[in-house]
């Protein structure tokens, strides 16, 4: 059955480091993959997407990167500061047709401490 | 402030009820979903209309149903509800399908007791 991996332990990390989280996924060939945040009691927040021809993608402080061989796709946040403290979710499109969904990852816990 | 707006904010009730849970998307989304989120099951993908039509289903219980409206609200129905149905239930919207930037409400916490 397709399937989703991401770190269980929650990250603990000190401000200013580089934060690196980690989504693994078997028995998919996902087109795309997409990163988000969420904060307790709050819904997510959409963060990037990476398609499955792009290697890497980058926005401010945030690099994804996406290697369909490896099935894995890696999330970066350099420059950490408390703020960054979350739970990141990653998600990939699965099935088809009508039964096409996003499928999500249980989140990593990251804390940033100052 | 995504610009999704669910109502209730939480919600308590008793096994065997029925509640409806509401959902106005950001203006000019077309997409909306419905999401289940439990603390061992993480967030589970229910339903997807585009502009008033079903799109796409997941893993949506028979005693769960959904529509959208002409003004593209849309409205999550949960019937003969169980302890286990105690979640937190997030809509979603897009322009487009799941490969647009979904924003999500806040969220509607519901326990059955």
């Amino acid at each position: 059955s397709q399937k989703i991996e991401q770190n269980s332990e929650a990250l603990n990390i000190q401000e200013g480091k580089t934060a690196t989280l980690t989504c693994n996924y078997t028995n998919y060939s996902p087109a795309y993959l997409q990163w988000y945040r969420q904060d307790p009691g709050r819904g997510p927040v959409f963060l990037l997407l990476i398609r499955e021809n792009e290697k890497e993608k980058r926005k401010e402080r945030l690099k994804v990167t996406f290697d369909t061989t490896l099935k894995q796709s890696l999330f970066h946040i350099t420059a950490s500061q408390p703020a960054d403290s979350a739970t990141y979710l990653c998600a990939l499109r699965g099935g088809a047709g009508n039964n096409r969904k996003l499928i999500w990852g249980l989140g990593t816990s990251l804390a940033v401490n100052p | 402030d995504s610009g999704v707006t669910q109502t209730p904010k939480h919600l308590i009730t008793a096994t065997g009820q029925r509640v409806t849970l509401r959902c106005s998307p950001r203006s000019g989304d077309l997409s909306v979903y419905w999401y289940q989120q439990s603390l061992d099951q993480g967030l589970q993908f229910l339903i997807q209309y585009y502009n008033g039509e079903e799109r796409a289903k997941g893993n949506i219980l028979e005693r769960f149903s959904a529509q959208q409206f002409p003004d593209l609200h849309s409205e999550l129905n949960l019937s003969s509800l169980e302890l286990g149905d105690s979640a937190l239930y997030f809509c979603a919207s897009s322009v487009g399908g799941f490969d647009t930037e979904a924003f999500f409400g806040q969220g509607t916490r519901l326990t059955v007791v």
